[in-house]
């Protein structure tokens, strides 16, 4: 069964910088793209980035480029999202997703969340 | 990008009545990259539907979709309790958007 732990969020001030992390387990970590989501509490889904299975091709949303950085460690199981220059708009519940059929972060649905951590950005 | 418009915003139905949820995109979607995913109070959405028509691992058959170009169908027949949820599409054609989903309530 495919497992996807999220850590690492919490409040922050606006401008600061914090690290989500994500442990995968029950599949083959090292031949999937992952991603990072979010979903403002009430509000819709929004993609923010992601990353192919080697780490060699990564993507993301124009709200955050420039300011979050996905990473993985396959060695470990692993996904990580940077997030640098925080803004009240960041805050959200933030899902790590595995992509379904493929490598690539792009081009294939979404098949597995885990349950979130939630990120606040308040002074 | 390309923008999902999902409607209505919210159907209200009995259990046992079907449902017709519709996603609009603002630009055709290539290759059928459109998905489904469902959604209830404190959990993480489920991939129900991809490929516009194909069903994921385990769900029901009263769940289809249907459509393509910019104009896609989710379809639930015979709605059961554990269906009142909200309804996401979304496309993985150019980078990924999500709509701002339908709530299927109980009437």
């Amino acid at each position: 069964e495919v497992q996807l732990v999220e850590s690492g969020g919490g409040l922050i001030q606006p401008g600061g910088s914090l690290r989500l992390a994500c442990a995968a387990s029950g599949f083959p970590f090292e031949d999937y793209a992952m991603h990072w989501i979010r979903q403002v509490r009430g509000k819709g889904l929004e993609w923010v980035t992601g990353i192919n299975y080697n780490s060699g091709r990564r993507g993301s949303a124009d709200s955050v480029k420039g300011r979050f950085i996905i990473s993985r460690d396959n060695a470990q199981n692993s996904l990580f999202l940077q997030m640098n220059s925080l803004r009240s708009e960041d805050t959200a519940l933030y899902y790590c997703a595995k992509s379904f059929d493929s490598g690539i972060y792009y081009n294939s649905p979404i098949d597995s969340w885990g349950q979130g951590t939630q990120v606040t950005v308040s002074s | 990008e390309i923008v999902l418009a999902q409607s209505p915003g919210t159907l209200s139905l009995s259990p046992g009545e079907r449902a017709t949820l519709s996603c609009r995109a603002s630009q055709r979607i290539s290759n059928n990259f459109l998905a489904w995913y469902q959604q209830k109070p404190g959990q993480a959405p489920r991939l129900l539907i991809y490929g516009v028509s194909t069903r994921a691992a385990g769900i029901p058959d009263r769940f289809s979709g249907s459509g393509s170009g910019t104009d896609f169908t989710l379809t639930i027949t015979r709605l059961q309790p554990e269906d009142f949820a909200v309804y996401y599409c979304q496309q993985y054609d150019v980078s990924r958007t999500f709509g701002q989903g339908t709530k299927v309530e109980i009437k």
